[in-house]
């Protein structure tokens, strides 16, 4: 198993460019999530999923759009790139067995808008 | 907001020594996780908590469910040179299937 994996590794854009952020998970976990990370801030939710075709916003998510098309697949958009989204991004998924709640991230994508 | 505050923010100790931090919160919650952040990587699941008063071991870490389910302890003992990163804990928010993550204790071990 891969786990969860990211695409781009890095990416500079600049102001008012548009990008997508592509999560895949091969576990078969039903929950995913998009996190913000910045330094001295820990982590921060930006739209997670509880399944296939379902979304739904976290704690910072203005300026982001999400899709869940398929299971595996997460991804998360950047419509017009501002420098306030210049961070690191992190994907995650949490499997569907009843009562366990860990999440597992893949190795994230660095953001720079210019 | 619900927080969670972590302690120390960072910390220097020298290698085999034994280290603890810990994360409060104002809040109660049923669930309780750390997490531990090479450099340059995601974090990494170390410890999952999920009953009040629960202390859990793994290898050299042991972490404990507060018994007022605000706060969790993180201990590591006989530090080596790669316990070096960022430790966070997290907890879900009860009802939900959201989670928050406190802001980190930087470890860093001098051989």
């Amino acid at each position: 198993n891969a786990g969860v994996t990211q695409t781009p590794k890095f990416r500079v854009l600049k102001t008012g460019q548009s990008m997508t952020l592509l999560c895949a998970q091969d576990m078969n976990h039903e929950y995913m999530y998009w996190y913000r990370q910045d330094p001295g801030m820990g982590l921060r939710l930006i739209h997670y999923s509880v399944g296939e075709g379902t979304t739904a916003k976290g704690e910072v998510p203005d300026g982001y759009n999400v899709s869940r098309l398929k299971k595996q697949n997460f991804l998360l958009g950047l419509e017009s790139a501002a420098p306030s989204q210049t961070s690191v991004y992190f994907c995650a998924s949490t499997p569907p067995r009843q009562g366990l709640y860990e999440q597992y991230f893949g190795p994230g994508t660095r953001l720079t808008v210019t | 907001g619900q927080q969670l505050n972590q302690s120390p923010q960072s910390m220097f100790i020298q290698e085999g020594e034994d280290v603890s931090m810990n994360c409060t919160s104002s809040s109660i919650f049923n669930t309780w996780l750390w997490y531990k952040q090479d450099p340059g990587e995601g974090p990494v699941l170390l410890i999952a908590l999920y009953k009040a008063g629960e202390l859990t071991s793994n290898g050299r870490l042991t972490a404990q469910f507060g018994t007022t389910r605000k706060d969790s302890f993180l201990n590591i003992s006989a530090s080596i040179p790669s316990d070096v990163g960022i430790y966070f804990c997290a907890v879900r928010l009860s009802g939900t299937y959201k989670y928050i993550f406190g802001t980190g204790t930087r470890l860093k071990v001098l051989a």
